[in-house]
């Protein structure tokens, strides 16, 4: 019953194309929010959105960005994918409910490597 | 700023044996704490938090967490460590009454737990 879906489970892309990875929840959850996680070091978040506000981290860069047609898809597109943007990408879930106990619903992630 | 160290890369234990996985944080305000598991090939599952109340926190699988203030750190631990039990484990912390519930976690590195039979 998986409830955070990312698809594909791997993906391949080369050097400056433009690439989207897609995540789904079947949670009705608020607030989907996108991870990069490379390899040894801690997931660090990209950006969130909650219902359709944009939350972008100061340190995210423009050439990731993300989409949220409606409360169940989230997508995250890299403009130009650079080789240091292979890593793991992470969505994530949670209800929102401005209450700061709340834990995080994960996908299993989609492995981007770049060629 | 919050951030969360996790100084050992790998734990290895013997089965059956207690395990312990450090973890200290650094926030202004209170800290809401929380651990998380990744098996291979898997995304990150929640395995307990630390809100208030009570030091010592329980969670899935039989692991629990003790929070200390006073060395600012939250270690999780097991009292005998099962070979499933083997996987990556992530300390993640939440500044509490910052900005609410839909501010993402911030995570430590993540630490390999080796749990050999």
């Amino acid at each position: 019953d998986a409830m955070v879906i990312q698809n594909p489970r791997y993906q391949v892309t080369q050097f400056g194309k433009p690439v989207t990875l897609s995540c789904s929840q079947t949670l009705n959850h608020n607030v989907m929010y996108w991870y990069q996680q490379k390899s040894s070091q801690a997931p660090k978040l990209l950006f969130h959105y909650y219902d359709k506000d944009f939350n972008n981290e100061a340190d995210t860069p423009d050439n990731f960005q993300s989409r949220r047609p409606n409360t169940s898809f989230c997508f995250l597109d890299i403009r130009s994918p650079g080789l240091g943007d292979a890593a793991m990408y992470l969505c994530a879930t949670s209800r929102g409910d401005r209450a700061t106990n709340e834990k995080l619903f994960f996908g299993s992630g989609t492995q981007l490597s770049v060629l | 700023a919050q951030s969360v160290a996790q100084p050992e890369d790998q734990v290895n234990v013997a089965e059956g044996n207690p395990l312990t996985v450090k973890c200290t944080y650094s926030v202004s305000g209170n800290p809401y704490l929380f651990w998380y598991v990744q098996y291979p090939n898997r995304g990150l599952q929640f395995l307990l938090k630390y809100i208030t109340g009570d030091n010592l926190v329980k969670g899935s699988y039989g692991f629990e967490a003790e929070f200390n203030k006073s060395q600012t750190s939250f270690h999780l631990k097991k009292p005998s460590a099962l070979v499933s039990d083997s996987a990556l484990y992530f300390c993640a912390v939440r500044e509490g009454g910052s900005g609410g519930g839909a501010d993402g976690l911030t995570f430590g590195k993540g630490t390999h737990l080796i749990i050999q039979p």
